[in-house]
């Protein structure tokens, strides 16, 4: 079946503007991660969704970065007002959730340039 | 919270020879640990894991083994081939229910010559 999906694959915006990034999960998997990969660096956790449970935002580097999961589905993740810094490729993970392990299954990654 | 320490962050073998990767984690109730290929341009993908209840898993030329007592794991590549060139990344977590403890390593990037 389709795997993780995520949308743009690249991004280029200007310091100071909103962006929106898109992930579709593996239909019927619960669980949804997103992760920051700098460049040349390892996976830096953002915000991890369960279900219907409060979302985990303890990896949000700032209150700039939020995200949503509408529908125990697709998620996006908006980072306001972007800096330089935000820089990197936005990876989106899900794995089935429940008891089934936690193997998780990465989308291909948005690549975002701040100018 | 879990906290993962992965070494070397670079290693260079000769094609043939084999390569090790090793990883340690701190919370002693982690019970699961996948390895991830990420090659350059693409999404990590996992291409092996262990539970905490076997000591050593392989699967053709990849193997992991892992020492509960000493809270650490190693990925084994063997017979190693320049398509083995990538980042790769351990992990550790616990497996279960609404679990969110899994942590990654910083990356190895395996470089293999022809």
């Amino acid at each position: 079946g389709a795997g993780v999906s995520q949308s743009p694959s690249n991004k280029v915006t200007e310091k100071g503007k909103d962006v929106e990034l898109r992930c579709d999960p593996i239909s019927g998997h619960t669980a949804l991660y997103w992760y920051r990969q700098s460049l040349g660096q390892g996976l830096e956790f953002l915000i991890y969704f369960q279900g219907n449970s409060a979302p985990d935002k303890s990896g949000l580097p700032s209150d700039r970065f939020s995200a949503e999961r509408t529908g125990g589905s697709v998620s996006t993740l908006t980072i306001q007002r972007t800096q330089q810094e935000d820089s990197a490729v936005y990876l989106c993970a899900s794995s089935p959730g429940g008891h089934k392990g936690e193997t998780q299954y990465f989308g291909p990654g948005t690549r975002l340039l701040v100018l | 919270g879990e906290n993962v320490e992965q070494h070397p962050s670079t290693l260079s073998v000769q094609e043939g020879d084999s390569a090790v990767i090793k990883c340690t984690y701190s919370d002693s109730a982690s019970n699961y640990f996948p390895w991830y290929k990420q090659e350059l341009g693409k999404r990590p993908q996992l291409i092996i894991d262990i539970r905490s209840n076997v000591g050593e898993k392989k699967d053709q030329r990849i193997a992991v083994t892992l020492n509960k007592t000493a809270k650490h794991f190693s990925l084994h590549i063997t017979e190693t081939q320049p398509e083995d060139s990538a980042v790769y990344f351990c992990a550790a977590s616990i497996d279960m229910y609404n679990n969110n403890d899994m942590r990654f390593g910083a990356g190895t990037r395996l470089t293999v010559k022809p």
